[in-house]
């Protein structure tokens, strides 16, 4: 089974609004990363935290990492229509050579 | 553009065929990934490559899959007497990095779509 488990499942906001999906996992990891997703296409690389981070910023996006409780959480503020995707966490394993995807958070923002 | 590239985007076939598929990861990169998606799931770990080294498998690589790196360069995954189970979007990734090494993004072609009739 996967690793990494966002929530929610489905989200659909008003564009202008902020977003935040979390990502759940269950053994301990190097680091954590969350993608991106679009329709049909491949996965975008958006942020990377280590696990001796706590939180990290990039532009719109803001993850934090509680390593104590296996989980993060990606906010993404000033949504846009464009930010409509799916949005998935993956973690490694401890040989780091292997990669867990959750079943993402699709994320709708109506212009 | 130098990203990742998959050939074929889309692969149509008749059950039992054998169906091989191609990546051409970024030059510099030494680290290749293949993972398979389902409609609605997250990308499933199917095996990684450093350099022309094979050196993680998953269990949901059967035996009738095979994947390749000559000379640390392209990657192919073949897919013997395919089922219909495995229609899905393959796709391909690749990192900086060496062994042990996750600290690097991946990579993503837009994958190659496989549907089995």
């Amino acid at each position: 089974s996967q690793q990494g488990e966002e929530d929610p499942q489905a989200l659909s906001i008003q564009e202008g609004e902020n977003a935040t999906m979390n990502c759940s996992y269950k053994t301990s990891i190097n680091n954590l990363q969350w993608y991106r997703q679009n329709s049909g296409r491949g996965l975008v690389h958006l942020i990377l935290i280590r696990s001796n981070e706590r939180e990290k910023h990039s532009g719109r996006l803001r993850v934090t990492l509680d390593t104590s409780k296996k989980s993060s959480s990606l906010l993404i503020t000033a949504s846009r229509a464009a930010d409509t995707a799916s949005y998935f966490c993956a973690t490694d394993t401890n040989t780091g050579n292997q990669f867990y995807f959750g079943t993402g958070t699709s994320l709708t923002v109506i212009p | 553009d130098t990203g990742v590239s998959q050939d074929p985007r889309h692969k149509i076939t008749k059950r039992g065929q054998n169906v091989t598929f191609r990546c051409d990861p970024i030059s510099e990169h030494n680290r290749l990934y293949w993972y398979r998606q389902t409609l609605g799931q997250g990308p499933e770990f199917l095996t990684y490559f450093q350099n022309e080294a094979q050196l993680e498998k998953s269990r949901l690589l059967s035996d009738r899959f095979s994947a390749e790196r000559p000379k640390g360069s392209f990657s192919t995954l073949e897919i013997q007497r395919t089922e219909q189970g495995d229609s899905a979007m393959y796709l391909c990734a690749s990192s900086l990095g060496g062994t042990k090494d996750s600290n690097q993004p991946q990579h993503f072609g837009d994958g190659t779509r496989l549907s089995i009739l």
